[in-house]
């Protein structure tokens, strides 16, 4: 069965310091996908990034980077220079091919980011 | 833009009653799916359908059922409400493709007392 583990429940960090937030899988599929998404307070999950198995690469989106380990299953997810907006819940999840074509998606249990100005 | 959009934001009920949470998607997307989300458990899949009529279980579908009438509109049913059913609900939806993303809803927060 697959899992996500976000072992980190909170995280408190004063503005402008720099945060990560780890993210742990297991699976036996050999293509996944692993997904980082943002809850705000307005309760709306919003998608930030998708990786699939086969590309180890990091990536640099503005203030935010992801550090893909194949070798540790880890997915790990970095905020330079934080800012209060960046307040919220972090999900981090794996994706789990079904039949049909379909897939859905298996959540670890979050990371309530709190930035203080 | 994307838009899938659940029925009510609060919703209190009593326990026995027959609620319905209703779920709306825009972006003719086959796939949608019913979470919920409870403090230190992150979320957790009740029920999914791939298609019109077509459902699965997830992994909590005890005391809930679904329905699939149309392609745009998924609904969750709490059969006989209790109070352990207390909780944030959300909707999602999205392509049948490896590796796309779900949209969701801004979820609703069903208190049942």
């Amino acid at each position: 069965a697959q899992k996500v583990t976000q072992a980190q429940t909170e995280i408190s960090v004063v503005e402008k310091e720099d945060v990560t937030l780890d993210c742990v899988y297991e699976t036996r599929d050999t293509t996944y996908y692993l997904f980082w998404y943002k809850q705000p307070p307005s309760g709306e999950l919003v998608f930030l990034i998708r990786r699939n198995s086969f590309d180890e690469q990091n990536e640099i989106s503005g203030r935010y980077s992801w550090n893909f380990q194949k070798s540790t299953s880890s997915f790990n997810f970095t905020i330079t220079a934080s800012q209060v907006v960046d307040s919220a819940v972090y999900f981090c999840a794996l994706s789990e091919a079904q039949n049909f074509g379909n897939e859905k998606l298996t959540f670890g249990t979050g990371t309530r980011l709190t930035i203080i100005p | 833009d994307v838009k899938v959009t659940q029925s009510s934001r609060y919703l209190v009920k009593r326990t026995g009653e027959k609620v319905f949470l209703e779920c709306v998607q825009d972006m003719d997307h086959e796939n949608m799916f019913w979470y919920r989300q409870d403090p230190g458990l992150g979320l957790r899949l009740i029920y999914f359908s791939y298609d019109v009529k077509m459902k699965e279980k997830g992994d909590i579908p005890e005391g809930y059922s679904v329905s699939r009438e149309k392609k745009e509109r998924f609904s969750l049913i709490l059969e006989s409400a209790s109070t352990n059913q207390t909780s944030m609900y959300l909707c999602a939806s999205s392509f049948t493709r490896r590796g796309t993303e779900a949209f969701f809803g801004q979820g609703t927060r069903l208190t049942v007392v």
